[in-house]
């Protein structure tokens, strides 16, 4: 059963370009969270989707992101016309069942730089 | 959502020795309690987790206690090694809710 899987694991992008980062949770795992870690800080909650739902956005910015999680396919986290202060590390989990039952899994997370 | 407050940010202990990192939270609702440790440059991953129910869980050299009353948890690693040293999040999330971690403690184990 092969774990979270993120990709890309390192993108590049020029201000104003857009970013998509892609997750494909483990198999079984209808929950999605993502979240974003700045260099030697802690993981900080953006949004949490089940298949075709977005549950919780709350922690995303309300310009510029957004993210889906279609019935087939993987999660997808979009940012649009990114800014140096979207440079970061996006980490995505999954999960069976939501957290407060069971574990959350990770990916090794995508490394967005931003010129 | 609940407010999670760890400590020591940054952890610095000889091989061998013991750490111990304490978490606290403010929602009385919460029921689960995992801790979850990042090695550099990697996603983070669980190593150990308590439910309300019980005061204390250990698993080899690591173990977690739960005092609901003061509204705290802590992780505890004896006999530290090399290659402990990570950063540790804890969690404590209620509900069908989104989560959220503690700001994180640098643990750093000196050989």
């Amino acid at each position: 059963n092969a774990g979270v899987m993120q990709n890309p694991r390192h993108l590049v992008r020029r201000r104003g370009q857009e970013a998509r980062l892609r997750c494909s949770p483990m198999k079984g795992h209808s929950h999605v969270y993502w979240y974003r870690q700045l260099p030697e800080e802690g993981l900080k909650f953006m949004v949490y989707l089940q298949k075709e739902n977005i549950i919780d956005e709350s922690g995303m910015p309300k310009e510029r992101f957004s993210a889906e999680f279609p019935k087939e396919g993987p999660s997808i986290l979009r940012i649009q016309q990114v800014v140096r202060g979207d440079s970061a590390a996006y980490f995505c989990a999954s999960s069976e069942v939501p957290l407060n039952t069971g574990e959350l899994f990770f990916g090794e997370g995508s490394r967005l730089t931003v010129l | 959502g609940e407010n999670v407050e760890q400590h020591p940010s940054t952890l610095s202990v000889q091989e061998g020795d013991s750490a111990v990192i304490k978490c606290t939270y403010s929602d009385s609702a919460s029921n689960y309690f995992p801790w979850y440790k990042q090695e550099l440059g990697k996603g983070p991953q669980l190593i150990i987790d308590i439910r309300s129910n019980v005061g204390e869980k250990k698993d080899q050299r690591i173990a977690v206690t739960l005092n609901k009353t003061a509204k705290h948890f802590s992780l505890h690693i004896t006999e530290t090694q090399p290659e402990d040293s990570a950063v540790y999040f804890c969690a404590a999330p209620k509900g069908y809710q989104k989560v959220t971690f503690g700001t994180g403690t640098k643990l750093q184990v000196i050989p």
